[in-house]
């Protein structure tokens, strides 16, 4: 069975630029989350998916991200624009139904960013 | 508001050594507590975690972490370690709303 997978593994884009990052959880995982590490800081939750439904967005930095999970399948991360201060490694989790407050959570090799 | 604390960003220890990497965290609540490992060019995976019950738990790879609750410590031991246990290891809580708090990160270095 396969595991998370993110797409792309890498992105550098020009600060100003919108850059997409793709997550597609375990087959029949309801839970999806976004985390992210700035370089030499802790990884930090961005928000969590039930379904297609945002369960929690507390981490969100500002509204220049946006999180979609039509379908309830896989996710997207849009950041438009981009700034210096959002590179970093964005990774993706999934978890079964109910499975997530006990930290099974799955993760993906995660997208490194770069914003130039 | 949680918070995890790993003490140690970098531990280099000789193989076969034994290692400890140290995480204390901060909770009002009941959490429950985990570690995850990042291997090289991979993903992050679950290495071991406490729900309830008994305090010490344990992975199939040799490692062992042990719940302290007035310590409020959750630290990682291996009795000895092997050059492919070469990674970095994270500390995180989680309560009832899933998400979860992660520590910094401590990049364990096996040299032979």
């Amino acid at each position: 069975e396969a595991g998370v997978t993110q797409f792309p593994s890498h992105s550098v884009i020009e600060k100003g630029q919108t850059v997409t990052l793709r997550c597609d959880p375990i087959s029949g995982h309801d839970n999806l989350y976004w985390y992210r590490r700035v370089m030499g800081k802790e990884i930090k939750f961005l928000l969590h998916f039930v379904k297609e439904s945002k369960q929690d967005e507390s981490g969100m930095p500002n509204n220049r991200f946006l999180a979609e999970r039509t379908g309830g399948t896989y996710s997207t991360l849009k950041v438009q624009p981009a700034e210096l201060e959002d590179s970093g490694v964005y990774f993706c989790a999934s978890s079964q139904v109910g499975a997530g407050v006990r930290g099974e959570q799955f993760f993906g090799p995660g997208t490194r960013l770069t914003v130039l | 508001a949680q918070s995890v604390t790993q003490l140690d960003s970098q531990v280099p220890v000789f193989e076969e050594a034994p290692v400890e990497l140290r995480c204390n965290y901060s909770s009002s609540v009941s959490v429950y507590l985990f570690w995850y490992v990042q291997y090289p060019n991979q993903g992050l995976q679950l290495l071991l975690k406490y729900l309830s019950g008994s305090t010490l738990v344990e992975s199939i790879n040799g490692f062992e972490a042990e719940f302290n609750k007035s310590q409020t410590s959750f630290h990682l031991r291996k009795p000895s370690v092997h050059i492919s246990d070469t990674a970095e290891y994270f500390c995180a809580v989680s309560d009832k709303a899933q998400k979860l708090v992660f520590g910094q990160g401590t990049r364990l270095t096996i040299n032979p």
